[in-house]
């Protein structure tokens, strides 16, 4: 079992429609809890940072993180189809580095 | 401020050879963590270098090395190219605090045939 577990897609929604993005991780002591977003051929763009239980918003983006399900998500909401990427989550344990998902990816149809 | 810096942006070499990739990190930032991205496998962590020193360390084998240098640039070798070596390497920049988020460049894309 990886210890970063992510649905690959393709996911593909309509323009508008709310994204709900998923990882479960198997480790515990996983404290810190990032999401990026990776167009083709760029690297990754950092889109929410977190290391706290519960939900953090930021423009239609909104993390949530539910650590007695070792269970995170992160929601676009009003999807536009600039939001088509690869959607990829990271986590670490104090002092490590960090471990990814191996993202999602998203088609967001005009 | 100027983000992450990688040189070159695509390699193509050939079985044997060796290869240096380079990455200059956002200003102020310390650490320089590298990343092996594959179709199959995904982000794989290499190598987190802080201060000129290696301070984590991934499961590649050694014929895969870096290093960083005074002003934080970091450079990347693989010696003895093998096919499977083909992939996008990125460099992330961060503060260096444990739980500073990574800032990444765009990647070197590396074809190894």
């Amino acid at each position: 079992q990886k210890e970063v577990e992510q649905d690959p897609g393709p996911l593909s929604v309509p323009e508008g429609a709310i994204v709900s993005l998923n990882c479960t991780y198997s480790n515990s002591a996983f404290q810190y809890f990032m999401w990026y977003r990776q167009y083709s051929r760029k690297g990754p763009e950092l889109l929410m940072y977190t290391y706290s239980s519960g939900n953090k918003e930021d423009g239609r983006f909104t993390a949530q993180v539910d650590k007695s399900s070792k269970y995170i998500s992160l929601f676009i909401r009003d999807s536009q189809p600039s939001d088509s990427a690869t959607y990829l989550c990271a986590m670490s344990k104090y002092g490590q580095n960090f471990v990814f998902g191996p993202g999602t990816r998203l088609s967001v149809l005009p | 401020k100027a983000g992450v810096t990688q040189t070159p942006r695509y390699l193509i070499k050939t079985r044997g050879q060796q290869v240096t990739l380079s990455c200059s990190p956002i200003s102020g930032h310390r650490s320089v963590s590298w990343y092996q991205q594959t179709p199959g496998q995904g982000l794989q962590f290499l190598f987190e270098y802080f201060s000129e020193t290696q301070r984590n360390k991934g499961n590649f084998p050694g014929r895969f090395s870096g290093r960083q240098f005074s002003n934080s640039r970091s450079e990347m070798n693989v010696s003895t190219l093998e096919l499977g070596d083909s992939a996008l390497y990125l460099c992330a920049s961060s503060p260096g605090h444990t739980d500073s988020p990574l800032h990444f460049g765009n990647g070197t894309r590396l074809t190894v045939t």
